[in-house]
């Protein structure tokens, strides 16, 4: 079954540093999104990104993040300047459709830890 | 602001009953719904979606739409042990999914 890859798992920063969180989307899919989930609280939209540029963000996803398609294949999340409370775990998700019968896959994740 | 609303739990119910999970939600624009499982430490996999009012069966799972009463349900058939997670309600409007709080679910054999 096609799956949604993300690298790194597990990634350990220091505060006020950047780090880039990688995905590669299943390779049929049109819409990618990035979701994030802090310890013991809900999973939270930050944007989606359709035909090489954002189509909707939240009011998290703010200047200190971006995200790019570099390529045909991947598709990352840029944090720039961390801070303590970017520490998550943070997935990335691909549609065929908006949504459909499909519905998201979500990767695996990556934990982010900010010290 | 789109809230979607779950009951925390924790949920048990013993092997092989029906658990009956629900979820409200306030956003009447919102079109389609799913609902996910997720395990400690993993990412959320799809069980079900839904787009019309009425019922809509896989296998042992059953999800339910009000969509008067912004109300979606899931039901599960003979739970197993293996069951035994967080269920995500998760409600879309354009491009963006709105997720619960999630129903812990223990499924005791």
């Amino acid at each position: 079954e096609p799956e949604v890859t993300q690298t790194p798992s597990h990634q350990v920063t220091q505060m006020g540093q950047e780090v880039i969180l990688r995905c590669v989307p299943i390779s049929n899919h049109l819409y990618f999104y990035w979701y994030r989930q802090i310890l013991g609280q809900k999973v939270e939209f930050l944007v989606s990104f359709y035909n090489n540029e954002i189509s909707e963000k939240s009011e998290i996803f703010d200047d200190q993040f971006s995200v790019e398609r570099p390529d045909g294949s991947n598709f990352t999340l840029k944090i720039r300047s961390t801070k303590l409370e970017d520490s998550a775990m943070y997935f990335c998700a691909s549609s065929e459709g908006t949504g459909g019968a499909g519905g998201y896959t979500f990767g695996s994740g990556t934990r982010l830890t900010v010290v | 602001q789109k809230e979607v609303e779950q009951n925390s739990g924790p949920l048990s119910v013993p092997e092989g009953a029906i658990a009956s999970l629900n979820c409200t939600y306030s956003d009447r624009g919102s079109q389609s719904f799913f609902w996910y499982r997720q395990y400690s430490g993993k990412s959320p996999e799809l069980i079900m979606s839904i787009y019309s009012n009425g019922d809509k069966e896989d296998g042992r799972f059953t999800a339910q739409l009000n969509k008067a009463s912004q109300y979606v349900s899931l039901l599960i058939r003979d739970s197993q042990p293996s069951d035994s997670a967080t269920y995500l309600c998760a409600v879309q409007r354009a491009r963006q999914l709105t997720f619960g709080s999630g129903t812990q679910l223990t499924v005791l054999p």
